[in-house]
């Protein structure tokens, strides 16, 4: 079965702090995809990165970047030298075909000035 | 702005009456997704369409919910006879199929609320 898991509900840090938003899936696919979403308060979701489970290799984004691990199904996305407006709710998901999409209950992220 | 849009934004109703939503998605995108948000939770898949055709249909859209997508541009999703759990955030989302893949774009959602 098709699952997400996002342990951390909430995190506060300080701004310029590095902070690591994990994700663990679970899919007994071998192709798969997997996403990263950031929801702000004004609530629309906003697509950060997609990987493709056959390419293992780490991204990085300016102050972001992605550490794919397939022996441990882990996801996690972590932030350097986080700023306040990196304030938001991150969603991780998984899908095993073209469309829908499985979401994690995501990671409510407070950076304090 | 040529990015998903909905309406309305927000919509409050009382329990038992019907509301209709409405997805425009980006132009060129051939499928379109409905997905329900509930309060501190994930988006939860509803529906998708590729141009027309509703292709597939989640086991949490009851038989009130219906979704249509009539000349495979805009889409509309009807709750009929409204109920105080159906009270979430209603996201559509759009995607150009290319290749293997491809990106969900979301549009802003409609927040529903019943009293």
């Amino acid at each position: 079965a098709q699952k997400v898991t996002q342990a951390q509900t909430e995190i506060s840090v300080v701004e310029k702090e590095d902070v690591t938003l994990d994700c663990v899936y679970e899919t007994r696919d071998t192709t798969y995809y997997l996403f990263w979403y950031k929801q702000p308060p004004s609530g629309e979701l906003v697509f950060l990165i997609r990987r493709n489970s056959f390419d293992e290799q780490n991204e990085i984004s300016g102050r972001y970047s992605w550490n794919f691990q397939k022996s441990t199904s882990s996801f996690n996305f972590t932030i350097t030298a986080s700023q306040v407006v990196d304030s938001a709710v991150y969603f991780c998901a998984l899908s095993e075909s073209s469309y829908k999409l499985i979401f994690g209950s995501g990671t409510r992220l407070l950076v304090r000035p | 702005d040529t990015g998903v849009s909905q309406n309305p934004r927000h919509k409050i109703t009382k329990r038992g009456q019907n509301v209709t939503f409405r997805c425009d998605p980006i132009s060129e995108h051939n499928r379109l997704y409905w997905y329900r948000q509930t309060l501190g939770q994930g988006p939860e898949f509803l529906t998708y369409f590729q141009n027309e055709a509703q292709l597939e249909k989640s086991r949490l859209l009851s038989d009130r919910f219906s979704a249509e997508r009539p000349k495979g541009s805009f889409s509309t999703l009807e709750i009929q006879r409204t109920e105080q759990g159906d009270s979430a955030m209603y996201l559509c989302a759009s995607s150009l199929v290319r290749g293997i893949y491809n990106e969900q774009f979301f549009g802003p959602g409609t927040r529903l609320t019943v009293l």
